[in-house]
């Protein structure tokens, strides 16, 4: 059972948009930046957003993060074939002083 | 990069040591972790060290048996007791950064990942 709250999977068609949630408490989301990573079956994961809505270098703008109270959204915009992945939802809890993930939304591209 | 390694096959019970290292960048100046992920399963981390090994945190899972540190060229990540469930990929990742407080750190997530090194715990 993961501290953060993932939905298992979502689905869509090319060229769709989709939205991750990501929820909380008041220990982590709450009070602490949330950063998401991909991972494509296979790999080992990158970083696609921190500090709750920036994209590192390279990371298209397609991809983008939002934080409310305790909890967050990923959205993906123009969805492709490349997109196919697991995501995570990490940050910081400050009650048990460790660093949390979610339990992984698994995308897939129809 | 980052790139682990150390990793292979032990008996439950025996001890194995991780080593990270990193190049293109000063490992000194960012905070390190480890983070595992057992077949089939999502991501799970483990343990984290402040870029200048002062402060480290361990998750309750592997706490009293894992430890990490590190010196100016290298992370370590030495795990004792070893158990079947311990079985995973072992990745290492470099660190946003880090905040302290009242005696308390704040770690920012992580922006580079190695490829992970595969522990396999089997008599």
């Amino acid at each position: 059972q993961s501290v953060l709250t993932q939905p298992p999977s979502i689905s869509a068609a090319p060229g769709q948009q989709v939205t991750i949630s990501c929820s909380g408490n008041s220990f982590n989301i709450g009070n602490n930046d949330i950063s998401w990573y991909q991972q494509v079956p296979g790999a080992a994961p990158t970083l696609l957003i921190y500090d709750n809505n920036k994209r590192p270098a390279g990371i298209p703008d397609r991809f983008s993060g939002s934080k409310s109270g305790t909890s967050a959204t990923l959205g993906i915009t123009g969805l492709q074939t490349g997109d196919e992945a697991d995501y995570y939802c990490g940050t910081w809890d400050t009650s048990l002083h460790g660093w949390v993930f979610g339990g992984a939304t698994r995308v897939t591209v129809l | 990069q980052v790139v682990e390694s150390g990793g292979g096959v032990v008996q439950p019970g025996r001890s194995l040591r991780l080593s990270c290292v990193g190049s293109g960048f000063i490992l000194s100046d960012y905070p390190m972790y480890w983070v595992r992920q057992a077949p089939g399963k999502g991501l799970e981390w483990v343990a984290v060290i402040s870029h200048d090994g002062i402060n480290k945190y361990h998750a309750q899972s592997v706490e009293g048996r894992f430890t990490v540190s590190r010196d100016t060229r290298m992370v370590y990540f030495q795990m004792n007791s070893l158990r079947p469930e311990d079985a995973a990929v072992y990745y290492c990742a470099r660190g946003l950064s880090a905040t302290e407080g009242h005696g308390h750190y704040v770690y920012y997530g992580m922006d580079l990942w190695g490829q992970g090194t595969t522990v396999t715990v089997s008599s």
